[in-house]
């Protein structure tokens, strides 16, 4: 089993849709979580960090649950601009080494 | 400020070759990292360093080497090249205690034919 398992998608949703997805992680010891975006062909980008009591920035919230042991990206208001893999990221400590990125979620935003 | 940069960006070799990846960036970051990004495999960690004169395995070590002789370069080096080595390469550099926040060069496509 992955440490780290997002659904990789494609979720296809029209322009001004609500769209959700989420990841879930095997290590009950993981301590950090962060959403990351990824542009076609492009570097990876940090997008937010996601907190026990759930973390909003504009259009995008994230959320943790613990004892369910997933993390979730909810996206209001989809832009064509959204459309992107987004990374689940995991950590377990403050080591470069405890870092686990997910595959990835690949959202298309249609006209 | 130009950030993390990555050069070449497309490279094609053949079983055998040999080729080094560098990597620069200017931000001063202490922590530098080597990934491998496959399709459905995720961002894996090859080598990482924590400061200038240090490197350490991590998850896919196995046919690369590093090395960090300046605290602002990183490199990668492949010995003997293999097809099951033809991915895109990032890297990426963070300060000490934020290493959940790394900044990604543009990447480097490579083929092994």
């Amino acid at each position: 089993r992955k440490e780290v398992e997002q659904d990789p998608g494609p979720f296809n949703v029209p322009e001004g849709a609500t769209v959700a997805f989420n990841c879930t992680y095997s290590n009950s010891a993981s301590q950090s979580f962060f959403w990351y975006r990824q542009d076609c062909r492009k570097e990876p980008k940090l997008l937010m960090s996601v907190y026990s009591s759930g973390n909003e920035d504009g259009r995008f919230t994230a959320q943790l649950n613990r004892a369910s042991q997933y993390i979730s990206l909810l996206i209001r208001d989809s832009k064509l601009s959204d459309s992107a893999t987004y990374l689940c990221v995991v950590t377990s400590g403050s080591s470069a080494s405890k870092i686990i990125f997910g595959s990835g979620t690949r959202l298309s935003i249609r006209p | 400020n130009a950030g993390v940069t990555q050069t070449p960006k497309f490279r094609v070799l053949k079983t055998g070759q040999s080729m080094t990846l560098l990597c620069a960036q200017d931000m001063n970051h202490e922590y530098m990292y080597w990934y491998r990004q496959d399709p459905g495999m995720g961002l894996r960690l090859i080598h990482y360093s924590v400061g200038e004169g240090t490197t350490a395995k991590g998850e896919v070590p196995d046919g690369y080497n590093v090395s960090r002789l300046k605290k602002q370069n990183f490199l990668l080096g492949l010995e003997s090249a293999a097809p099951s080595q033809t991915s895109v390469y990032f890297c990426a550099s963070s300060y000490p205690g934020l290493t959940y926040e790394q900044y990604f060069g543009p990447g480097t496509r490579l083929t092994v034919t």
